[in-house]
């Protein structure tokens, strides 16, 4: 199972870009990336994944690099709002055609006025 | 946005006593799983449905068990709660189609005294 890297916490200035990395360097050619935030006591939200191209919607900007091993989730324009845990996913075949996510220590964003 | 429910949202209650949480979608989904997450720890799966009638056990073993008798109904229930049961307990649900993007509950925060 490819496994994931992610630094314990960042902080970033609001209205600045946010820039959160993530190592896989296991990760299989057909197991896409997935990132979801956990704002305090609430369920985490999916934010986007991808599988080799970058991805863009209007949460958030995904680039992988080109051998895949590493990830960066852009936030553009932090707000205070996006203050949460952030985890880096890979997708995990669970036999079949059923896939399930195997939710790590994330990265604590903090951001600041 | 989800259309995702799960009830009650906190519950205190004594030991022994049995409790079910509840969970419901309406987005038709047939796949479902419920998660428990300790504060400030990560979460853990610990039952999931691929849909009515299937259930099946999760990376972390629980005393808890789950029923799927209808499509957008997944409760869980403690037959005898302990204190060690105290935790959050998240519950999402997909679709399984290409992407496998969970969609999550507000979470039951359950307190076992």
């Amino acid at each position: 199972d490819a496994k994931t890297t992610q630094p314990t916490s960042m902080d970033c200035a609001e209205g600045r870009a946010a820039n959160l990395p993530c190592n896989h360097s296991t990760i299989s050619g057909n197991e896409y990336v997935y990132w979801y935030r956990q704002i305090h006591s609430q369920g985490p939200q999916y934010i986007i994944h991808g599988l080799k191209n970058n991805e863009t919607n209007e949460m958030a900007s995904l680039i992988i690099t080109e051998d895949r091993k590493s990830s960066t989730l852009i936030l553009p324009h932090a707000t205070l709002r996006d203050t949460a845990v952030y985890y880096c996913i890979v997708r995990i075949r669970h036999g079949g055609s059923n896939y399930k996510l195997t939710f790590g220590k994330g990265t604590l964003l903090t951001v600041n006025p | 946005e989800a259309d995702i429910y799960q009830t009650p949202r906190y519950l205190v209650i004594g030991t022994g006593k049995k409790i079910t949480l509840e969970c419901s979608q309406t987005m038709g989904h047939d796949k479902m799983y419920w998660y428990q997450q300790d504060p400030g720890m990560e979460l853990h799966l610990i039952h999931y449905s691929y849909g009515v009638n299937s259930t099946e056990k999760g990376d972390l073993s629980s005393e808890s068990t789950v029923s799927r008798i209808r499509t957008e109904h997944f409760p869980l229930t403690l037959e005898s709660a302990r204190p060690s049961h105290t935790s959050q307990y998240l519950c999402a649900s997909s679709d399984g189609l290409a992407g496998e993007t969970q969609y999550f509950g507000p979470g039951t925060r359950l307190l076992v005294l």
